[in-house]
């Protein structure tokens, strides 16, 4: 079955940086793109990016462009999201989502991660 | 960028009642091929998000038939024709026809 395990909680301060991993397993790593989404408390889902397991490459909402960096190791069917200059809005709770379609296509999130929570205060 | 607009805010329902939630896009969904490109994810309470319904109107594995979606265009429906207890949470609309993806804003579902 697919599964989607992310690493711990992090406490940041801020203008640091976080650096958040996704396990991925039960399916063919390269074969699926994968997203990042993020929700402050209390606040709705925001989508914050996607790369593409196989090749690497990555498309960022515009919010994010010069802060987040998506990567990933093949090799470990992992997925990271690194975030810089983090600020106190960004406390918020990150998930990574599997894409529903197989690569080349790429539609919206199938299996999520149980989330990670990241909170920046000084 | 496609903006995505739910309604209501918030629903609360009577156990056994239908329910639905309206969503619109700021641009059409609707794809060359014919199809338009919207999913619909329910967030339990202190979980993550679950897919429901993708492409408008396919239920994902394990989604009771209760849950059904329609619409086209810009113009989307996630209809409740029961609802039950395990329903509570908040419900997204989602667009998949171009980058990048976006959110509605979320309806919160309660039981009277």
């Amino acid at each position: 079955q697919v599964q989607l395990v992310q690493s711990g909680a992090e406490v940041k301060k801020p203008g640091a940086s976080v650096k958040v991993s996704c396990k991925a397993s039960g399916y063919t790593f390269i074969n699926y793109y994968m997203h990042w989404v993020r929700q402050a408390p209390g606040q709705g889902l925001e989508w914050m990016g996607i790369i593409n397991p196989s090749g690497g490459s990555t498309t960022y909402a515009q919010k994010f462009q010069g802060r987040l960096t998506l990567s990933r190791v093949p090799s470990t069917s992992t997925v990271y999201m690194e975030l810089s200059g983090l600020r106190s809005e960004d406390t918020a709770v990150y998930y990574c989502a599997r894409d529903i379609q197989v690569v080349p296509a790429v539609g919206c999130p199938d299996y999520w991660g149980q989330g990670t929570l990241v909170t920046v205060s000084s | 960028e496609i903006v995505m607009t739910q309604t209501p805010l918030s629903l609360s329902v009577t156990p056994g009642q239908p329910a639905s939630i309206s969503c619109k896009s700021s641009q059409s969904l609707l794809h060359s091929d014919g199809k338009s490109y919207l999913y619909w994810y329910l967030q339990k309470p202190g979980q993550s998000p679950q897919l429901l319904i993708y492409e408008v109107s396919n239920r994902f594995s394990g989604v009771p038939d209760r849950f059904s979606g329609s619409g086209s265009g810009t113009d989307f429906t996630l209809k409740i024709s029961r609802v039950e207890a395990e329903d509570v949470g908040l419900y997204y609309c989602m667009q998949s026809i171009q980058l990048p993806r976006g959110f509605g804003g979320g309806t919160k579902v309660e039981i009277k």
